[in-house]
């Protein structure tokens, strides 16, 4: 079965400074990892996804992540918050032994952005 | 191109009624899932219909839980008698294939409480 876990629930930040949101994952196969970013009264939006090749995602608004097979980790980085980045976010991983690609969630981190 | 519509978008009831929740997910897409996020809880996943057809089940919590989707058009999740815990958002998402690693667009949510 697989599991990810999402370090912090709550993340603050100072606008301009750097963003870093945890993720780690278990999975008995190679997975397919994913970051949406919720806002408010928004449905989920896909940030970026990792499936195969190269292990340094980068996807809209800045973020990038990066997978790191020896740590089954897929953190996410921004090099300079903004104030609108406040928002909430989410790691999800499938894989490809899932032929219904059905996505399996972490906790969710709410980011919040200080002037 | 429109994206997943939810329908309502929230919706207050009381512990036995019956409430439905509709989806329609973006044109042309077969692929059609639901979630649900219970207050302070991971988004878990409910099931995964194929066109008409049930793919994937394993995620429905009880039989007071019914979702179908006529004509492989819109989805609807019913929940009979419904219970305090079933207070929750649900979430409805769509694909165009099944495709290991094929994201997901989700729909904004409704927002169910049951008092």
């Amino acid at each position: 079965a697989q599991s990810v876990t999402q370090l912090g629930s709550h993340v603050s930040v100072s606008e301009g400074a750097l963003v870093l949101l945890r993720c780690n994952y278990s999975s008995s196969v190679p997975p397919y990892l994913f970051w949406y970013v919720q806002y408010p009264n928004q449905g989920l939006q896909l940030l970026l996804k990792y499936t195969t090749g190269a292990t340094l995602v980068k996807g809209i608004n800045g973020f990038e992540a990066e997978f790191k097979k020896s740590e089954t980790s897929f953190h996410l980085t921004k090099p300079s918050a903004h104030m609108s980045d406040a928002a909430e976010y989410f790691c999800a991983v499938s894989d490809n032994n899932n032929a219904g690609n059905m996505l399996t969630f972490g906790g969710g981190t709410r980011l919040m952005v200080k002037p | 191109e429109a994206g997943v519509t939810q329908f309502p978008s929230h919706s207050v009831i009381e512990k036995g009624q019956t409430v439905t929740l509709r989806c329609d997910p973006i044109s042309g897409h077969d692929n059609l899932y639901w979630y649900r996020r219970v207050m302070g809880k991971e988004i878990k996943f409910l099931l995964h219909f194929v066109k008409e057809s049930k793919q994937d089940e394993s995620g429905m919590p009880n039989n007071r839980f019914l979702a179908e989707r006529t004509g492989g058009t819109y989805s609807t999740l019913k929940v009979q008698p419904a219970e305090l815990e079933d207070s929750g958002v649900y979430f409805c998402a769509s694909s165009q294939m099944r495709q290991p690693g094929l994201w997901q667009y989700f729909g904004p949510g409704t927002r169910l409480t049951v008092t």
